[in-house]
């Protein structure tokens, strides 16, 4: 069961214009959240991340916006730059508890 | 500051044979995963252990994987009899654990399996 859903296999922007990454999630006892990078033959890094408690945060040119109540997040990516493209993970999981759910992943290129 | 360490990076071994990947977590963190990444399931948990006990294991494909971690420092995941279906990119990943607050995992760079 796929509880956590990135619907954009691939995405391509422009150098110095917005990404913008989606990802729904089904289950209701999700409250924290995160976003990895993962280069090829690397593994996923870690990248930013946001409690059920916020509806965004803020890290340099990446920020997360949480909306509950559509359960939907999205990461945003300003400027991008062409050492953003990677393959970024969307993941999930309840309160108190290691069992995180990971989307399928979003290609992003940025070009130059 | 050594992340988490994976070896072999990539193994190649013919259908039959025992395959034993090895794994060193974040030194200081108690949570450590064990995921398999396939084209099909893309990136799916397998087993996790905290303090060095596997805590949840309904993951792992079936008896002939088994995973442990004898010491903070170390954790193993084997497969015996491998087979072909079993190729894929197995990751291992540590974590501080959730009373210290919401805490990321960290991944290692994996190892490519190949079964032949």
């Amino acid at each position: 069961d796929q509880q956590v859903k990135q619907n954009s296999p691939s995405l391509s922007v422009q150098e110095g214009r917005i990404s913008i990454l989606n990802c729904d999630y089904t289950n209701s006892m999700f409250d924290y959240f995160l976003w990895y990078k993962k280069y090829p033959a690397e593994g996923p890094t870690f990248l930013i991340s946001i409690s059920s408690i916020k509806d965004k945060n803020e890290d340099g040119r990446f920020t997360v916006f949480l909306n509950k109540s559509a359960k939907h997040l999205s990461l945003h990516i300003v400027p991008s730059q062409p050492g953003d493209s990677a393959v970024y993970f969307c993941a999930a999981r309840g309160k108190n508890n290691n069992d995180m759910r990971f989307g399928a992943g979003t290609r992003l290129t940025v070009k130059p | 500051d050594a992340g988490v360490i994976q070896s072999p990076r990539h193994e190649v071994t013919e259908m039959g044979q025992e395959v034993t990947l090895r794994c060193k977590p974040i030194s200081g963190h108690d949570y450590l995963f064990w995921y398999r990444q396939t084209m099909m399931r893309g990136l799916e948990l397998l087993i996790y252990f905290n303090n060095n006990v596997p805590i949840d294991d309904s993951g792992m494909p079936e008896d002939r994987f088994s995973a442990k971690m004898p010491n903070a420092s170390f954790s193993t995941l084997k497969i015996q009899p491998s087979e072909p279906r079993d190729s894929a990119v197995y990751f291992c990943a540590s974590s501080l654990g959730t009373g210290r607050g919401n805490q990321p995992q960290h991944f290692g760079d994996g190892t490519r399996l190949s079964i032949l």
